[in-house]
């Protein structure tokens, strides 16, 4: 049921794009984003809720497809302060959420 | 900004002894959560609390584990009989409403070593 993230690892220069992908076998409830630096707790980025949903602030936006079952986040001219692992996440019922992979994002100058 | 707190922020503790892990949820959210993330891998998902019940749990809590809220500011995770496979960071989060329309808040975690 976790969904999967890809790619699991990209590296960046200042200033390139990145785009991560989160998908599932099952329509999805709602997709979140989160941020995490190493050592530190997952920071809340955003959530879509509806099918065709695209939502974003500053540089980083998200989508989400009308079938409720591909996200995809979007970095765009990435700085050194996006390093992190992110990692989108789900619900299918209840109150149990679902983390995905994670896909590990470095930047470099 | 609010803030989920949680101590401590790290835990050594022998193999087959109990611990408890406190957390303290944003004051005006009612869901709480229990996470864990094992070195390097994923957060896993352990245990969510509303109006002082369990709502959901996964298989990775077992009769060992046990959450409490004894005060209505303090979360707590008890861990009973220790296992190695126990260590990992323990995040505590809550929400304000289900569904976590606005996001999980998560607090900074408690690093737990059984030696």
């Amino acid at each position: 049921q976790q969904p999967v993230q890809s790619p699991q690892a990209v590296i960046l220069r200042e200033g390139e794009d990145a785009v991560i992908n989160c998908s599932s076998s099952k329509a999805l409830y709602s997709v979140h984003w989160y941020r995490q630096k190493h050592g530190e707790a997952p920071v809340f980025l955003m959530i879509l809720l509806k099918g065709g949903e695209q939502k974003g602030h500053d540089k980083i936006s998200a989508s989400f497809n009308e079938k409720k079952q591909q996200s995809s986040l979007y970095l765009t001219a990435s700085q050194l302060s996006y390093s992190g692992t992110y990692f989108c996440g789900t619900e299918f019922t209840g109150n149990q959420f679902y983390f995905g992979t994670g896909t590990s994002l470095t930047v470099i100058p | 900004e609010p803030e989920v707190t949680q101590t401590p922020s790290h835990q050594v503790t022998q193999m087959g002894q109990e611990v408890i892990l406190r957390c303290v949820p944003i004051s005006n959210h009612l869901y709480f959560y229990w996470y864990r993330q094992i070195l390097g891998q994923k957060v896993e998902f352990l245990v969510s609390f509303y109006n002082n019940e369990i709502s959901e749990k996964s298989e990775i809590f077992d009769d060992r584990f046990s959450v409490e809220r004894p005060d209505g500011s303090n979360f707590t995770l008890k861990i009973r009989s220790t296992k190695l496979e126990d260590s990992a960071m323990y995040f505590c989060a809550s929400s304000l409403n289900a569904g976590a329309q606005d996001g999980y808040t998560f607090g900074s975690g408690t690093r737990l070593t059984v030696v």
